[in-house]
């Protein structure tokens, strides 16, 4: 069964340090998401992305973060200057259609320190 | 922002009981979705529903979505230890991209 992949499944890193977190959404999709969720707290909304640019972004979305589609099948979020509460478990997810089901990678761990 | 309340928070039952958890919203949804999740996991899809009043079953879990696609529920009969889990309800935001999700009810369901 096709599914969304994430690399890497724990990610530390420094404060103030870039990341890069990555993501093979199922092949047939077209929409593409970036959701977070801080531990002990609901799965946020960050951004959305559609034809190769962003189709709605959150007010977490700042200009830290950045996505990315650089090939037919990666599709990545960038945190320039990393901050301590940017810690949280960070999913991908793709959809064929805006409005139908989304389906969720298995996330990738961020510790910044 | 449209908020979802999930109800209850937490749920501890035995295997054999049934069960049933509310998702609310004063918001109107398009579609509203359940997921469950596993510690440590992304969140796993287990149904869609769309229209006002629409029920899906999945095996032991019926699903309802509310006349006024306000609200929905999930109703778990004869729940099984596996059936323990974080169960998520999310609404399509108003623009369709974004998933609002609930905090979830954590269920467990002991031997």
């Amino acid at each position: 069964e096709p599914e969304v992949t994430q690399t890497p499944s724990h990610q530390v890193t420094q404060m103030g340090q870039e990341v890069i977190l990555r993501c093979v959404p199922i092949s047939n999709h077209l929409y593409f998401y970036w959701y977070r969720q801080i531990l002990g707290q609901k799965v946020e909304f960050l951004v959305s992305f559609y034809n190769n640019e962003i189709s709605e972004k959150s007010e977490i979305f700042d200009d830290q973060f950045s996505v990315e589609r650089p090939d037919g099948s990666n599709f990545t979020l960038k945190i320039r200057s990393t901050k301590l509460e940017d810690s949280a478990m960070y999913f991908c997810a793709s959809s064929t259609d805006v409005n139908t089901e989304a389906f969720f990678g298995q996330g990738t761990r961020l510790t910044v320190v | 922002t449209q908020l979802l309340e999930q109800s209850p928070q937490f749920l501890s039952i035995q295997e054999g009981e049934n069960l049933t958890v509310y998702c609310n919203s004063s918001s109107v949804f398009s579609s509203l979705q359940w997921y469950r999740q596993e510690p440590g996991e992304g969140p796993v899809l287990l149904v869609t529903v769309v229209t006002g009043g629409e029920v899906k079953k999945l095996k032991r879990l019926t699903f309802q979505f509310g006349d006024a696609r306000k609200d929905s529920s999930l109703h778990i009969t004869a729940a099984q230890p596996g059936d323990t889990g974080l169960y998520l309800c999310a609404g399509a935001s108003n623009s369709g991209y974004a998933l609002n999700f609930g905090k979830g009810t954590s269920l467990l369901v002991t031997p």
